[in-house]
């Protein structure tokens, strides 16, 4: 157990649709990050929070988005969903820059 | 950008010892190489960091030359449950908090 919670484990949703995957980080880690894995692909990432500020942004499309709370957990939000969203979404959390980095079990999305 | 890169794939059998070697030519001063272990369907698990020379724990060792263009994952004594896809992770420090990762090395481990 890396200590890192991810909810919903899996979900499934029709196209069209908009759903919200939260991430729990590891005690006293104030950095998050978000990772996008397709079937038999690599993992892409998203995007990067520390302590409630973005801190870097990758390859997201615009129809994502996320924030991190003050109470540190993260929620990435994912509208207007198309069949190529179906994939495995990771959340990471670490200390900080250098230290690192534990992933959650990931949340399945699956698009209908 | 700087990038890793790893063999896509490896094939062993049990009981040999696995070196996976990672190149990341455009390694900055304060960056960390880190190699994880994933199953399929699950999150990436953490095997070892290191920054220079060579670190050890229960699981493998990593080897780090002077230069640090690259780094070495040791596996020592493989067995069929280490069959999992590893990947290299450098934290490039001038990447801003982008944690890009390489597209993992398959190892394939047969009886």
């Amino acid at each position: 157990d890396s200590g890192v919670t991810q909810t919903p484990k899996h979900l499934i949703t029709a196209t069209g649709q908009r759903v919200t995957l939260r991430c729990s980080p590891r005690s006293g880690d104030l950095s998050v990050y978000w990772y996008q894995q397709s079937l038999d692909q690599g993992l892409q990432f998203l995007i990067h929070y520390y302590n409630g500020e973005e801190r870097a942004k990758g390859n997201i499309l615009e129809r994502f988005s996320a924030q991190q709370f003050p109470d540190l957990h993260s929620e990435l939000n994912l509208s207007s969903l198309e069949l190529g969203d179906s994939a495995l979404y990771f959340c990471a959390s670490s200390k900080d820059r250098g230290n690192t980095i534990y992933f959650g079990e990931g949340s399945w999305l699956t698009v209908v | 950008l700087a990038k890793t890169t790893q063999p896509i794939s490896m094939d062993s059998y049990e009981g040999q010892e696995v070196n996976i070697t990672c190149s990341h030519n455009n390694i900055a001063t304060n960056d960390y190489i880190t190699w994880y272990q994933q199953f399929p369907s699950q999150g990436p698990r953490f095997i070892i960091q290191g920054y220079k020379t060579k670190v050890t724990n229960e699981v493998a060792s990593l080897f780090i030359p002077a230069d640090r263009k690259s780094s070495t994952l040791s596996l020592p004594r493989v067995s069929l449950s280490d069959t999992a896809v590893y990947y290299c992770l450098v934290d490039i420090y001038n990447q801003g908090g982008k944690l890009i990762f390489g597209q993992g090395t398959e190892l394939s481990v047969k009886p």
